[in-house]
């Protein structure tokens, strides 16, 4: 079975901290994707990558960034974290790029709350 | 604009069968997907369907019709277990993936 995990499950920040949430896959999927998931929303795409050092904006990219180092890791960092940003966060792979049928395997998610 | 609409939330009895809908419209088609969440834990893959019809996987069967922008999932012999939401989500032609907010389904005994 393919393992996301996520480094954190819960996290609590100041507004104007920097944050790292930290995410590896264990399958040597191509994809990987940071969401994040708000009551009544849809989840909403912040950024994805398709290789290493490679990364694509989502549709919610403002106030984010990513690091694809390894094919493996794949990091989102909030530069200034602020309280709109309090959400759960959840990252994402799959095994091929520009595949109709490649599921997504999601990670058990961070809660982060920015006070 | 791109969109997918499912009710908020669903209750059902256990035992008994419980259809809940999603209806689209995206830019271009490459699929439909279905994820069943359970509270505070990550989405897991129920099905895919591309083409139209039924697709079935023991209690749990989805139904794609494209010409009408619309899905359901139908969980039948429902159990406690099956209290969750459940999220439809459709690949667009750029494949990318266009989520519905999700059902939450109250399962009562």
């Amino acid at each position: 079975d393919v393992k996301v995990t996520q480094s954190s499950r819960y996290l609590v920040k100041r507004t104007g901290e920097k944050v790292f949430l930290e995410c590896v896959q264990d399958m040597d999927h191509e994809n990987m994707f940071w969401y994040r998931q708000d009551p009544g929303l849809g989840l909403r795409l912040i950024y994805f990558s398709y290789d290493v050092k490679m990364k694509e904006k989502g549709d919610i990219p403002e106030g984010y960034s990513v690091s694809r180092e390894k094919k493996e890791r794949f990091s989102l960092i909030l530069e200034s974290a602020s309280t709109n940003q309090t959400s759960m966060y959840l990252c994402a792979s799959s095994r091929y790029r520009d595949s109709y049928n490649s599921p997504l395997h999601f990670g058990n998610g961070t809660r982060l709350t920015v006070t | 604009g791109q969109n997918i609409d499912q009710p908020t939330e669903m209750t059902a009895t256990e035992g008994a069968i419980v259809q809940i809908n999603c209806t689209y419209q995206t830019s271009g088609f490459n699929g439909l997907f279905w994820y069943q969440q359970h509270a505070g834990e990550a989405p897991t893959f129920l099905s895919y369907n591309v083409l139209d019809g039924l697709e079935e996987k023991g209690r749990f069967s989805s139904f794609l019709s494209r010409s009408k922008g619309y899905s359901y999932l139908l969980l039948k012999e429902l159990q406690m277990k099956d209290s969750a939401s459940y999220l439809c989500a459709v690949m667009d032609s750029n494949y990318q993936l266009i989520w519905g907010a999700g059902t939450k389904l109250i399962i009562k005994p």
